[in-house]
């Protein structure tokens, strides 16, 4: 088992909708929490970052994590075009070590 | 506007040829990390650095690949010899070591070998 798993989508939404991407992971003891958003040759960008378990809201975005099911989510309302990206989830696994997801892509139709 | 920079942006070799890639971290940024994102395996650490000194390179392929830090300002991820399932994007990110989760991502190295 991998120790991040991600739906690799894609996701297509219209414009407006609530988006919801999600990963598993395995180690219960894992503790730091990351999404980044790496729009289409380019680099990922952190977007959210939580540690332990609930709930962080920054604008349009949510990010929760679940830690009794091993589930983090990100969600994002009132989506937008220039949301279209791939979304990554990451989780620190070590001091500076960390492990991605394989990525969601999300298509926002205008 | 500080960033990380990368060159070349793109590279397409022939398999056997070596290949060195280079990465300018953000100025005071003392903690530089190197990846390898592929679609099948998406986004995988291959080495870390702390103070120009290499913190854990395990996820790099020892015997083809090596990374360096000749000084604070360049990075460097070199594979001799470069082969075809080294095709991948590699991004070089830099971070404060401040903050454990900080890490700004380069634009990264295209990297085709034929």
């Amino acid at each position: 088992q991998k120790e991040v798993e991600q739906d690799p989508g894609p996701l297509s939404v219209p414009e407006g909708a609530i988006v919801s991407l999600n990963c598993t992971y395995s180690n219960s003891a894992f503790q730091y929490f990351m999404w980044y958003r790496q729009y289409s040759r380019k680099g990922p960008e952190l977007l959210m970052y939580t540690y332990s378990s609930g709930n962080k809201e920054d604008g349009r975005f949510t990010a929760q994590v679940d830690k009794s099911s091993k589930y983090i989510s990100l969600f994002i309302r009132d989506s937008q075009p220039s949301d279209s990206a791939t979304y990554l989830c990451a989780i620190r696994t070590g001091t500076y070590k960390y492990i991605f997801g394989t990525g969601t892509r999300l298509k926002v139709l205008a | 506007d500080a960033r990380v920079t990368q060159t070349p942006r793109h590279k397409v070799t022939e398999m056997g040829q070596e290949v060195t890639m280079r990465c300018q971290p953000i100025l005071g940024h003392n903690t530089v990390f190197w990846y390898r994102q592929t679609m099948m395996q998406g986004l995988e650490l291959l080495a870390y650095f702390r103070n120009r000194a290499p913190l854990d390179d395990s996820g790099m392929p020892k015997d083809r690949f090596s990374a360096e830090m000749p000084d604070a300002t360049l990075a460097t991820l070199k594979i001799q010899p470069s082969e075809p399932r080294d095709s991948a994007v590699y991004f070089c990110a830099s971070g404060s070591g401040q903050i454990s989760y900080e890490q700004y991502f380069g634009p990264g190295t295209r990297l085709t070998v034929t």
